[in-house]
């Protein structure tokens, strides 16, 4: 059981726009904690998407973005395309138990 | 351009300890934190615990009594033990750079990964 929680699978058509949510508590986003994204594609590591809630590393295209608001944060993809078929993972910080670093338990994106 | 590579035996016994090691190239291992994650088959991420160059570590709560992360700074290179594994331990083990601003910060993200080690545990 993660501790930020996503739904498992999310499905869109090529083109469209899907999101992602990612549910935490007041430990973690709620508490003001960043929230980070990562991409995994089928066989290779996670790869960092949007760090601090909604900015894009160098070589990110715009078709991604991320928001937060209260105990939640969500991941939109826009314009999708067939190689955006990944996993997708959420990261924060709880602070209970001396407090560490917490990902949700991902959500698989099938591009129809 | 940053890599990190896992290295160590891909198969360990029940009860016996789990070793890798990570060696980093691109960057120096004394400007960031340096982190273990793995994912067992078909689940999820899982942080197992991050190193600073001064030895400074810290370790998540599920995994502490049985985890020890150390730094070779000569060598750039940080190792990963995990005592006393069982079946619940096989996993892909990545290692990655770390990116927080100080011990124990609540602001972390990894920007840098290793392509991943599975290590099984089997007899």
């Amino acid at each position: 059981q993660s501790v930020l929680t996503q739904p498992p699978s999310v499905s869109g058509a090529l083109g469209q726009r899907v999101t992602i949510s990612c549910s935490g508590s007041s430990s973690n986003i709620g508490a003001g904690y960043d929230v980070h994204w990562y991409q995994q594609l089928p066989g290779t590591a996670p790869k960092l998407l949007i760090l601090a809630n909604s900015n894009r590393p160098s070589g990110v295209p715009d078709r991604f973005s991320g928001s937060k608001s209260g105990t939640s944060a969500s991941l939109a993809i826009t314009g999708l395309q067939a190689e955006d078929e990944a996993d997708y993972y959420c990261q924060s910080y709880d602070s209970r138990l001396s407090g560490h670093v917490v990902f949700g338990g991902g959500t698989k994106l099938t591009v129809l | 351009q940053v890599q990190l590579q896992e290295s160590g035996p891909g198969l360990v016994k029940p009860s016996e300890t789990l070793s890798l090691t990570c060696t980093v190239s691109g960057a120096s291992i004394r400007s960031y934190y340096w982190s273990w994650i793995r994912q067992p088959p078909g689940k999820g991420l899982e942080w197992i615990g991050y190193i600073h160059y001064t030895g400074s570590a810290k370790y998540n709560p599920s995994l502490k009594s049985r985890v020890a992360i150390s730094v070779d700074t000569p060598k750039s290179q940080f190792s990963l033990k995990l005592s006393s594994v069982t079946a619940a331990d096989t996993a892909v083990y990545f290692c990655a750079r770390d990116v927080r601003l100080y011990d124990s910060s609540g602001y972390a993200y990894f920007d840098y990964w290793g392509q991943g080690s599975l290590v099984s545990v089997s007899s």
